[in-house]
């Protein structure tokens, strides 16, 4: 079994300043990671990904995540937020091997309200 | 190439009555997942389809079925619905393909209102 804990329910931030979205899972296996955007009335869309490789892996719009192993966490950060990024982050994993299918298990989400 | 469709996009129903939505998969993929969204219970898997064959299943009652096309589009359907049922529904595809296969990506969602 696997899960998946977003520490903040809510994080609150002003425009231009730093964000961190924390995430833990926990899980008996090698997991894949991501992390999603869900914004309002809309679906997810992929944040970004970590499946192998370097252990930083950053998005198109400033976004950037770092996995830790040992941790067992997957935080995301920002340095400089914009008003457009308020949304809802959805943390997930997924086992890794085909054999455990494609399942993924989300966090609880964080809501970011970035004001002006 | 076009994103995952889902139709419809609203749908309210009673309970009691069946519903069923539609899933169109991104062109080539061969994955489809089905997740339901309450403000409760969050995100939750229930069923992936992969070649018409029903992979993995999520920890729901049997009033949730699904199934996949030749064509890789899904349906799912909810029968004799319940007030709890009223969620967003999202579907997602990934490829099914070596090196991308495990990102899944979703569709707008269908808003069902059960009342």
């Amino acid at each position: 079994a696997q899960s998946v804990t977003q520490l903040d329910s809510q994080v609150p931030v002003f425009e231009e300043a730093p964000v961190e979205l924390r995430c833990n899972y926990s899980s008996s296996v090698s997991v894949y990671l991501f992390w999603y955007v869900q914004y309002p009335n809309q679906g997810l869309q992929l944040l970004l990904k970590y499946l192998s490789g370097s252990t930083l892996v950053e998005s198109i719009n400033g976004f950037e995540a770092e996995f830790n192993k040992s941790q067992t966490s997957f935080h995301l950060r920002k340095p400089s937020v914009h008003i457009s990024d308020t949304a809802e982050y959805f943390c997930a994993v997924s086992h890794r091997g085909r054999a455990a299918g494609n399942k993924l298990t989300f966090g609880g989400g964080t809501r970011v309200l970035v004001k002006p | 190439k076009a994103g995952v469709t889902q139709t419809p996009r609203y749908l309210i129903k009673t309970r009691g009555q069946q519903v069923t939505l539609s899933c169109s998969p991104i062109s080539g993929h061969r994955s489809v997942s089905w997740y339901q969204q309450t403000p409760g219970q969050g995100l939750q898997f229930l069923f992936e389809y992969f070649s018409e064959t029903q992979r993995n299943k999520g920890n729901f009652p049997g009033r949730f079925s699904g199934r996949q096309f030749s064509n890789s589009r899904s349906e799912m359907n909810v029968s004799t619905l319940e007030l709890g049922d009223s969620a967003l529904y999202l579907c997602a595809s990934r490829s099914g393909l070596a090196g991308e296969s495990e990102t899944q990506y979703f569709g707008p969602g269908t808003r069902l209102l059960v009342l």
